[in-house]
């Protein structure tokens, strides 16, 4: 079971340089998010979907873009890279089925560190 | 106001002993879930227990146990004969409106606190 899988792991990028991170999930979950951790900051959330086609803003989304084509796939686009953007980001999915209450936990990727120098 | 207020930016047990992870939160949404998560020094989020606000009972799941404090809007994480293993940053996080569908379920997670187990 592959669940939720997020590349590239590291990555160095020079400040004004463009790059997406992939991420994909294979357990058929509707609801897709990123995140960002900064040290001692807890997780952010950048954006979410909750289905294919469908994305919305979180607390943290500028700089940042993302397209959920289909059901598997929530890349996150860094445009313009600023230093500020030096973190770990996280993937996750989650599942929600229509007019059950189910605790509907996030299931993580392993995380990608970003370095913008 | 943070909606997820951990206070204790680090904590140490002993082995073989009970700690408690603090949690407080803030919603006026009468229907939420609190969650906690840990993440070792690897960096993977892993899943530990959920409590909906509407659950009569305590959450437990093997040696983690939620003090689920309702009145006082606590969700206190306790992990029971701490192992060296159980040394890691731990996260809790909330989702409101869990009845109200589409955007609501998202998590809003504290800043974490690191647990250091020692032999």
């Amino acid at each position: 079971n592959a669940g939720v899988t997020q590349t590239p792991k590291f990555r160095i990028l020079k400040i004004g340089q463009s790059m997406t991170l992939q991420c994909a999930q294979d357990m058929n979950h509707n609801y897709m998010y990123w995140y960002r951790q900064d040290p001692g900051m807890g997780l952010k959330l950048i954006y979410y979907s909750v289905g294919a086609g469908i994305t919305d803003k979180g607390e943290v989304p500028n700089g940042y873009n993302v397209s959920r084509s289909t059901t598997e796939d929530f890349p996150l686009r860094l445009e313009l890279a600023a230093p500020s953007q030096t973190s770990v980001y996280f993937c996750a999915s989650s599942y929600h089925p229509t007019g059950d209450e189910v605790a509907g936990e996030l299931f993580f990727g392993e995380g990608s560190r970003l370095t913008v120098l | 106001a943070q909606k997820i207020t951990q206070t204790q930016p680090g904590m140490f047990v002993q082995e073989k002993e009970a700690v408690t992870l603090d949690c407080t939160y803030d919603t006026s949404d009468p229907s939420y879930g609190l969650f906690w998560y840990k993440q070792p020094s690897s960096g993977e989020m892993i899943f530990l227990i959920y409590q909906g606000s509407y659950d009569q009972q305590n959450a437990t799941e093997g040696r983690y146990s939620l003090n689920f404090q309702k009145a006082r809007k606590s969700a206190n994480l306790v992990i029971s004969a701490s192992q060296l293993g159980d040394s890691a940053m731990y996260f809790c996080a909330m989702r409101e409106g869990l009845n109200s569908g589409g955007s609501n379920y998202k998590l809003t997670f504290g800043k974490g606190t690191l647990l250091t187990v020692n032999p």
